[in-house]
């Protein structure tokens, strides 16, 4: 099956700084990636995600690259701000009908902005 | 984004006795609904795949006979732990694929405490 391992799983930074967090994984026939922002006892938040036939996205200050090559894709965060403190999953699933749904997730990252 | 609701967000209930959690999709139809587990400080783990009109399909190592799930019409999937024991104590998450778009959203989660 899939394996997603995601780094760093801390990260602190300064406000305005900006954040980088890497995921890899295992399974050639993942074509789909999304990233969760999750915050202290609530469910994920989609904030962004990427299909396989595109290498990167963008959407204000956050970005996606993917390397379907080396199996790895990244999550960018430009300008950060202290409410973008949380917890932030990489995931993959093969997409295609169903499958969107069954995700496998990274170990997730700690993001602490500070102000 | 599309709304997922979950009820209820907490529950705590002795050991032995049976808990339902219901996943709502308000916005659109959802075929196939997914049911994860996070344990504290920990990734979110595919439980089962709930889909309409059918039984569900769960994932290996996840007892179905433990974890009822019912996906009775297009906008909601129940969740019933029965018998549950303190080992059951987890962070149950429901998510909703959006078959228009392609994307999953996920409930805010439901925090399960067994005494």
């Amino acid at each position: 099956g899939e394996n997603v391992e995601q780094h760093p799983s801390t990260l602190s930074v300064q406000e305005g700084d900006s954040a980088v967090i890497k995921c890899t994984y295992s399974d050639s026939a993942s074509n789909y990636f999304p990233w969760y922002k999750q915050e202290l006892g609530k469910g994920p938040q989609l904030i962004i995600d990427i299909r396989s036939n595109v290498g990167e996205k963008k959407d204000q200050r956050i970005a996606v690259t993917l390397n379907k090559t080396a199996k790895h894709f990244s999550l960018h965060i430009t300008e950060t701000q202290p409410e973008d403190s949380a917890v932030y999953f990489c995931a993959a699933s093969e997409g295609g009908g169903t499958s969107y749904g069954k995700l496998t997730f990274g170990q997730g990252t700690i993001l602490t902005v500070h102000p | 984004g599309a709304v997922v609701s979950q009820h209820p967000s907490r529950v705590i209930c002795k050991s032995g006795t049976s808990v339902k959690i219901e996943c709502r999709s308000l916005d659109f139809q959802a075929t196939t609904m997914f049911w994860y587990r996070q344990f504290p400080k920990q990734s979110l783990m595919l439980m089962a795949t709930s889909n309409e009109g059918s039984k569900a399909t769960y994932e290996q190592g996840v007892e179905k006979d433990k974890f009822l799930i019912n996906h009775a019409s297009l906008t909601l999937s129940t969740l019933t732990v029965t018998s549950a024991h303190p080992e059951d104590s987890s962070f149950y998450i429901c998510s909703a694929d959006r078959a228009t778009n392609e994307k999953l959203f996920f409930g805010s989660g439901t925090q399960l405490s067994v005494l």
